[in-house]
């Protein structure tokens, strides 16, 4: 299976901050790369597909870039509701497998 | 407005049994591949099981395989999973998940969840 390395497992960040998560695969996955966002007790969310493209309906102060294995989720502006956990998750091959979440919590 | 509604849930004894429905509206579920996907108390997501567009494709986690079964009944719009031999392990909130047109495993609509509880 191929592993997903998220990081950090948790962050703190004010509003306004921009906030940077990565994830970085055990393979190659080419693009094959999502981002979720999940409140609590909500199901996850999808914002990023295929390593950059933007899920219709959500902010453009969400971004997605790659180089090689590594992934990188960019919030540019962090809002209230942004303060809650991302997944990334590989979809190039079964099983398709997710990092292990990060927190983003208010400094 | 594409909607996926779970139930079935609840509790259940180790080495029981479980079925869980997920009704899709909106869209027609013979167009899509789709998933269920698990995520134990307090911890991260894990991929279950998938099923192709078609429903003549069917993949499982290791974890699973061979205990859980899905299927599909396009009549109905509704997506299964069968659950067998059910473990403490087992315990999740159980998502079904819609896949992006022409992909497998790109989620872009996922239920509210059911909750399963495997104890004694």
């Amino acid at each position: 299976d191929i592993q997903m390395t998220q990081s950090p497992s948790s962050l703190s960040a004010s509003v306004g901050d921009r906030v940077t998560i990565t994830c970085r695969a055990s393979q190659s996955i080419n693009s094959d790369l999502n981002w979720y966002q999940q409140k609590p007790g909500k199901a996850p969310k999808l914002l990023i597909y295929v390593a950059s493209s933007l899920q219709s309906g959500v902010p453009s102060r969400f971004s997605g870039s790659e180089s090689g294995t590594d992934f990188t989720l960019t919030i540019s502006s962090l809002q209230p509701e942004d303060f809650t956990t991302y997944y990334c998750q590989q979809s190039y091959t079964t099983p398709p497998t997710f990092g292990q979440g990060t927190k983003v919590e208010i400094k | 407005e594409v909607q996926l509604l779970e139930s079935g849930g609840g509790l259940v004894q180790p080495g029981g049994s479980l079925r869980l429905s997920c009704a899709a509206s909106g869209f027609t579920i013979s167009s899509y591949a789709m998933s269920w996907v698990r995520q134990a108390p307090g911890k991260g997501l894990e991929w279950v099981s998938a099923i192709s567009y078609s429903g003549d494709d069917t993949y499982y986690a290791d974890s699973v395989k061979g205990r859980f079964t899905i299927s599909r009944d396009n009549s109905r719009n509704t997506l299964y999973l069968q659950m067998s031999s059910l473990r403490a392990e087992d315990t999740a909130v159980f998502y079904c998940a819609k896949s992006i047109g022409g992909a497998w495993y790109h989620f872009d609509y996922w239920g509210q969840g059911a909750l399963v509880t495997v104890s004694s």
